[in-house]
């Protein structure tokens, strides 16, 4: 299956500020996953990533708060902007797997917002 | 809409003992059925999935995993643990249909005892 690298692994950023997670696949991917994963929390779908195409968001998250980026099959960048202490979560970048049903994983960011 | 509940937040358990993960879902579609661990500090890994065929599903690292239609139901389950298996895990539903987007349940804690 697919390696993911994430990073960063992890920060901590002053309210206010925005910051870029980057997600590297070791093999192209057609779809490319973003989840946020709230302290003590399951996991959300923020938005689907297709190379060529605008991201689809989930309801309850928009373009303006949480860009990204697909600018090829191998990877793509998540921005939290303009950052609050309730955005305080891990992200995760996932892929599909290559043998069809299922998720890869990459390690998460971890983000405090102070 | 789909949903999926995992009913212990939290398992304490000594090592060597058996151990059930409990999960049961909602859906009024097909879905497909996964189990992710995510270990300390880490992304989430995928244990086991069912997807069709036989109900008994087994993973890695010695887990399983049994399928219930009638009971809406994927119990993991495990004969026997090791202090390594220290986790939380997270059952995950997806439509077949739809099988890209995911539906997370909260997470069980397990926490293994020497």
């Amino acid at each position: 299956s697919a390696v993911i690298s994430q990073k960063p692994s992890r920060d901590i950023c002053q309210r206010g500020t925005s910051l870029t997670i980057q997600c590297q696949v070791d093999s192209q991917v057609t779809m490319m996953f973003w989840y946020r994963q709230q302290p003590g929390q399951s996991l959300t779908l923020i938005a689907t990533a297709n190379q060529g195409s605008e991201a689809t968001y989930e309801s309850g998250f928009v373009i303006d708060k949480f860009p990204i980026s697909r600018p090829n099959l191998t990877f793509s960048t998540l921005t939290v902007s303009n950052m609050s202490p309730e955005d305080s979560s891990i992200y995760l970048c996932s892929v599909s797997t290559g043998t069809g049903v299922g998720y890869t994983f990459g390690s998460g960011t971890r983000l405090t917002v102070v | 809409a789909q949903s999926v509940t995992q009913l212990d937040s939290q398992v304490p358990v000594f090592e060597e003992a058996p151990v059930e993960l409990r999960c049961n879902y909602s859906s009024s579609v097909s879905v497909y059925l996964f189990w992710y661990v995510q270990y300390p500090n880490q992304g989430l890994q995928l244990l086991l999935k069912y997807l069709s065929g036989s109900t008994l599903v087994k993973g890695i690292n010695g887990f399983e995993a049994e399928f219930n239609k009638s009971q809406t139901s994927f119990h993991l389950r495990k004969p026997s643990v090791h202090i390594s298996d220290t986790a939380e895990y997270f059952c995950a539903v997806s439509r077949t249909h739809n099988f890209n987007k995911f539906y997370f349940g909260s997470g069980t804690k397990l926490n293994v005892k020497p």
